[in-house]
């Protein structure tokens, strides 16, 4: 049962352009959601979070956007830099605070 | 260098054989959780400890058993390894709260 799903696999954006990242969600107890950037050969590293009390946390370049009622939040980056390559995990918490991740979007910014 | 430090980087066994992968959380945090990653799949939580006692489990096979220290360190033993194991085990720290998760770089084990 995938309760955090990232249904692109991939994702490719010219450097400049808007990257912009979906994840959707089935369980309504999620009080708390991540977004997590992997490089290869290399653990995850946190990027920005939201509360679901929230619709929108910025931060810098990247903004999430969270939809309750649709249960669905989305990662925008801009403007897109090569550097930003990488996969992008959704991932979610409700009270026994371990996270849930989605399986990924593989995001490709090319020059 | 994220403060979580995972031993080894990598790990070549053969099926049957039981290993076991280190993981030192960051100063101070006192719950460690571990994850685990196959090709091109998502991260997958095992289980996680809070200042030495289990506090949740996820989809850890019996063959998979975890342990955290007196000085808070965790270790993740998988025995009678199959093929299927290998994979990207990941360990996190954090202290409290809702954000802070800090993963470590990983151990990725390779069963031949």
């Amino acid at each position: 049962d995938q309760q955090v799903k990232q249904n692109s696999p991939s994702l490719s954006v010219q450097e400049g352009r808007i990257s912009i990242l979906n994840c959707d969600y089935t369980n309504s107890m999620f009080d708390y959601f991540l977004w997590y950037k992997k490089y290869p050969a290399e653990g995850p590293t946190f990027l920005i979070s939201i509360s679901s009390i929230k619709d929108k946390n910025e931060d810098g370049r990247f903004t999430v956007f969270l939809n309750k009622s649709a249960k669905h939040l989305s990662l925008h980056i801009v403007p897109s830099q090569p550097g930003d390559s990488a996969v992008y995990f959704c991932a979610a918490i409700y009270n026994t605070d371990k996270l849930i991740f989605g399986t990924g979007t593989r995001l490709q910014v090319f020059p | 260098d994220s403060g979580v430090t995972q031993t080894p980087k990598h790990l070549i066994t053969a099926t049957g054989q039981r290993v076991t992968l280190r993981c030192s959380p960051r100063s101070g945090d006192l719950s460690v959780y571990w994850y685990q990653q196959s090709l091109d799949q998502g991260l997958q939580f095992l289980i996680q400890y809070y200042n030495g006692e289990e506090r949740a489990k996820g989809n850890i096979l019996e063959r998979f058993s975890a342990q955290q220290f007196p000085d808070l360190h965790s270790e993740l033993n998988l025995s009678s390894l199959e093929l299927g194991d290998s994979a990207l085990y990941f360990c996190a720290s954090r202290p409290g709260g809702k954000a802070g998760y800090t993963f470590g770089s990983g151990t990725r084990l390779t069963v031949v």
